[in-house]
């Protein structure tokens, strides 16, 4: 039973523009999300966070947006660069996981030149 | 400058042979984690450990075993048990101190079957 979801396996966007990246979940105790970006061959570096008190955080051209009714966040990336090209994988806790995170399956961007 | 370390990057394996991975941190943080990733797969929670001398069974823990006797050091032995062991394994380590945790991942080592 797959508690966090990234449906979509890739995404491509031009240099420039918007990339969304979208993460859906199902377990309703979760109130702490991470969006970490991995390169091939690496460790995966943490990107940008929010807790379930928030409905947006930013961090220069990161942005995650939460719905909690939804059950549902996304990663906006503003404007995107060649070097955003990574897996970007979401990640879900709460308080009561013992500091268990539950990660998606990652989402290839590829941002074209 | 402060970080996690895994060695070796790569490593074999052959038949029925255990071989252990490495992994060490200089960030003071009282939790280390193992995650398994396979292509197209998410991170799979192998172990944690919340405490010296304590560790839990993650989500796929068999074939596996851990240790943590020192705080900086959690390596991870993959038994002869694990049927299927080739595969990316990362290395995690977090502050516990509330509900807002982030962990911060080593460079990984991929594990491959001669």
């Amino acid at each position: 039973d797959q508690q966090v979801k990234q449906n979509s396996p890739s995404l491509s966007v031009q240099e420039g523009r918007i990339s969304i990246l979208n993460c859906d979940y199902t377990n309703s105790m979760f109130d702490y999300f991470l969006w970490y970006k991995k390169y091939p061959a690496e460790g995966p570096t943490f990107l940008i966070s929010i807790s379930s008190i928030k409905d947006k955080n930013e961090d220069g051209r990161f942005t995650v947006f939460l719905n909690k009714s939804a059950k549902h966040l996304s990663l906006h990336i503003v404007p995107s660069q060649p070097g955003d090209s990574a897996v970007y994988f979401c990640a879900a806790t709460s308080a009561g996981a013992n500091s268990k995170l539950t990660f998606g399956k990652g989402i290839t961007l590829s941002v074209r030149p | 400058d402060g970080g996690i370390t895994q060695s070796p990057k790569y490593l074999f394996r052959k038949e029925g042979q255990n071989v252990t991975l490495s992994c060490e941190q200089n960030l003071n943080h009282d939790a280390m984690y193992w995650y398994r990733q396979d292509p197209g797969q998410g991170l799979r929670l192998i172990y944690y450990s919340q405490i010296v001398n304590d560790f839990q069974k993650g989500d796929i823990a068999e074939g596996y075993s851990v240790s943590r006797e020192k705080k900086e050091s959690f390596p991870l032995t993959v038994t002869s048990a694990q049927k299927n062991p080739t595969a990316f394994y990362l290395c995690a380590s977090s502050s516990p101190g509330g509900v807002q945790e982030t962990q911060y991942f080593g460079p990984g080592t991929r594990l491959l079957v001669l």
